[in-house]
């Protein structure tokens, strides 16, 4: 089972909110990544976290918020966003070796009004 | 700087047609190399890998890529399409000291006609 589950699947927000994207893997990973695609780009990596600790921030504003709780979750937290924050929200895991696959999740869609 | 390119950012072709796309990266180390899809509304799955061993790499769905270690490329090949292979390619590279980091190439859109 390779399987990576995101919720939301749709989010809409406005600038003054605060919103939590979740991701989850029961498949014994332990490195985890939040990625930003736009519309007809590849995915840009923001976090990654490795054995609930974080390892990689891509240099994100702050108004994006990483949590990793256990191993087999991850959280994003939102506060104060952009419009041009609205994208795809894709979440992935990988065993967390230098020769490891990733799996990535469905995604959030997120819209920022 | 490590970069990974693919050449065709939109390809259009008929069923039974065969399809190439190519994927070239600038880094003179070890690479781990990957070919994700998305299908229109679905999220990114894995087709094929490469680490070590055999460059020739078969996938799902009928695809197969080709490490060529000179031409730093990893080009994905399908003999025939169908309509159901109409998504999204993206080349990705893992190169060999960044851990975590996955550098995807701009993608190539791919649409197969009936």
């Amino acid at each position: 089972d390779t399987e990576v589950t995101q919720t939301p699947k749709h989010l809409v927000m406005g600038m003054t909110n605060k919103k939590s994207l979740k991701c989850e893997q029961h498949m014994g990973h332990r490195a985890m990544y939040w990625y930003k695609q736009k519309a007809k780009k590849p995915p840009e990596l923001m976090f990654v976290y490795s054995y609930e600790k974080l390892s990689i921030n891509e240099s994100v504003p702050s108004r994006f918020s990483p949590e990793c709780p256990n191993s087999s979750l991850l959280n994003l937290h939102l506060h104060a966003l952009q419009p041009e924050d609205s994208a795809l929200y894709l979440c992935a895991s990988s065993q967390g070796t230098d020769t490891d696959t990733q799996y990535f999740g469905p995604g959030t869609r997120l819209t920022v009004l | 700087a490590q970069s990974v390119s693919q050449h065709n950012h939109h390809v259009i072709l008929s069923e039974a047609a065969s399809l190439e796309l190519g994927c070239n990266y600038s880094y003179g180390g070890t690479v781990n190399l990957f070919w994700y899809v998305q299908y229109p509304g679905q999220h990114l799955q894995l087709l094929l890998k490469y680490f070590s061993g055999d460059p020739l790499v078969k996938g799902i769905k009928g695809f197969e890529a080709e490490f060529i270690k000179s031409k730093f490329s990893f080009n994905l090949r399908k003999p025939s399409v169908q309509w159901s292979d109409t998504a999204e390619y993206f080349c990705a590279v893992k190169f060999g000291s960044s851990w975590g980091k996955l550098q995807f190439g701009a993608g190539t859109q791919v649409v197969v006609t009936p």
